[in-house]
């Protein structure tokens, strides 16, 4: 299995501009979870799916964060606008069941820079 | 309030010596505990489950887990400078699929 794929790994946008970022989790894994890690605030939780419906998007910063699970084995992160503190490293991670018991796969995480 | 607390470190250990990082945490009914390594500009990865008290093995890790107490530690056992990284604690919560992450212990193991 190839893990869970986030593209891209990289992205530098300037302020105002809409910015994608995507995720491919396991095959077979009906858990999908979005995280954002900087230095001060450490790892959080965007939004978790379960059987690609958004279970809790409580942690979505704002109206400027959105995301989509058109299937299951697809899932985009959106930001639009963009801004210099939405600067972090993003990460996807997947799991197979809904519970906490469950270990979560992370992918590579994509790292995004506001100007 | 933080739910899960970890000491920041930098922790320093010698080559070869046993390392120990610990983990705090405040939800009395939390059932679920990880430990995962995160390698500088890499993404966590899982070291140890554990869900039982007492002490869980794998290898030159150690879990353990005093539900009493509310802490949860891991130890490792001739420590090696591949071992230096960031240990993260995480707990479940209530919510079943949640997990609170520690803000992690930097870990250097020095030759």
């Amino acid at each position: 299995d190839a893990g869970v794929i986030q593209s891209p790994r990289h992205e530098v946008t300037e302020m105002g501009q809409e910015v994608t970022l995507r995720c491919k989790p396991i095959s077979g894994h009906n858990s999908l979870f979005w995280y954002r890690q900087t230095m001060m605030r450490g790892l959080e939780l965007l939004i978790y799916f379960n059987n690609n419906v958004p279970i809790d998007d409580s942690g979505m910063p704002e109206d400027r964060f959105s995301a989509k699970m058109p299937n299951a084995s697809f899932s985009t992160l959106k930001i639009q606008p963009s801004e210099p503190r939405d600067s972090a490293v993003y990460f996807c991670a997947s799991s197979l069941g809904d519970s906490g018991a469950n270990v979560l796969t992370f992918g590579a995480g994509s790292r995004l820079t506001v100007l | 309030q933080k739910e899960v607390e970890q000491n920041s470190g930098p922790l320093s250990v010698p080559e070869g010596a046993i390392a120990s990082l610990n983990c705090t945490y405040s939800d009395r009914g939390s059932q679920s505990f990880f430990w995962y390594r995160q390698y500088s500009g890499k993404s966590p990865e899982l070291i140890m489950s554990i869900y039982s008290n007492g002490d869980k093995e794998d290898g030159r890790f150690t879990a353990q887990l005093n539900k009493a107490s509310q802490y949860v530690s891991l130890l490792i056992r001739d420590s090696q400078p591949s071992d230096s990284a960031t240990y993260l604690c995480a707990v479940n919560t209530r919510s079943n699929y949640q997990l609170i992450w520690g803000a992690g212990t930097k870990l250097i193991i020095k030759p």
